[in-house]
């Protein structure tokens, strides 16, 4: 079964732009979550979507959205980029019951640089 | 809120060494617990977890135990490998909330000599 894939891998994007990132869950996962690495504030969570809907929210500004398509695909978009958007994203998938103990399992992540 | 603390790296050991990473954790309830790997230029992977009081997670060689009474999801391996280098990640999900989000610790870099 293929794993999450990310798309693109790569980013360089200059201040103030917007970007879309786009994240494909494992075939039967329909609960996707997105997370922020850098190297100061580490790994942090973003939001989770399930069944199209928003389910969770991490305390990021709102220039920070996502989506969640019919086929669980999902996208975030960051407006008004910053010098601080520069991180590792990564997305994660889940079979999507909501329960604490479900596993969530990473793709390889889209690395965005903002000059 | 929630949180999750580790042991500062970088760790550095020769092959064959033991390894312990500790992890500890504040929490209402009866969170879930992971151990999850970061090779250079990857993403993350599931090393092992635990749901409940007293569990052993393992895999790979790697075992840690849930202790509900220290608050505690310590990571070991008896005999580690020059390929165990990757930065190693505790995380804990809460029942109290809407989901399945993960808090992470800053994560504790291994690196294996041989």
């Amino acid at each position: 079964k293929a794993g999450v894939t990310q798309t693109p891998r790569y980013l360089i994007k200059t201040r103030g732009q917007q970007v879309t990132l786009s994240c494909s869950p494992i075939s039967g996962h329909r609960s996707v979550s997105w997370y922020q690495q850098t190297p100061g504030q580490g790994l942090q969570f973003l939001f989770e979507y399930f069944s199209e809907t928003q389910r969770n929210k991490g305390n990021f500004p709102g220039r920070f959205s996502g989506r969640q398509f019919s086929n669980s695909r999902s996208e975030m978009n960051v407006s008004t980029l910053e010098l601080g958007d520069s991180a590792l994203y990564l997305c994660a998938s889940s079979l999507g019951a909501g329960r604490h103990q479900e596993t969530q399992y990473f793709g390889p992540g889209t690395r965005l640089l903002v000059l | 809120g929630d949180s999750v603390t580790q042991m500062e790296g970088p760790v550095t050991l020769s092959e064959e060494a033991f390894l312990t990473i500790n992890c500890t954790y504040t929490a209402t309830g009866y969170p879930s617990l992971f151990w999850y790997v970061q090779y250079p230029g990857e993403g993350l992977q599931l090393l092992l977890k635990a749901t409940k009081a007293d569990d052993k997670g393992s895999n790979k060689g790697f075992e840690a135990t849930y202790r509900k009474e220290t608050t505690s999801f310590h990571l070991e391996k008896g005999s580690v490998q020059v390929s165990d280098s990757a930065v190693y990640f505790c995380a804990l999900s809460s029942p109290n909330q809407a989901g399945t989000a993960l808090i992470f610790g800053k994560g504790t870099t291994l690196s294996v000599s041989s």
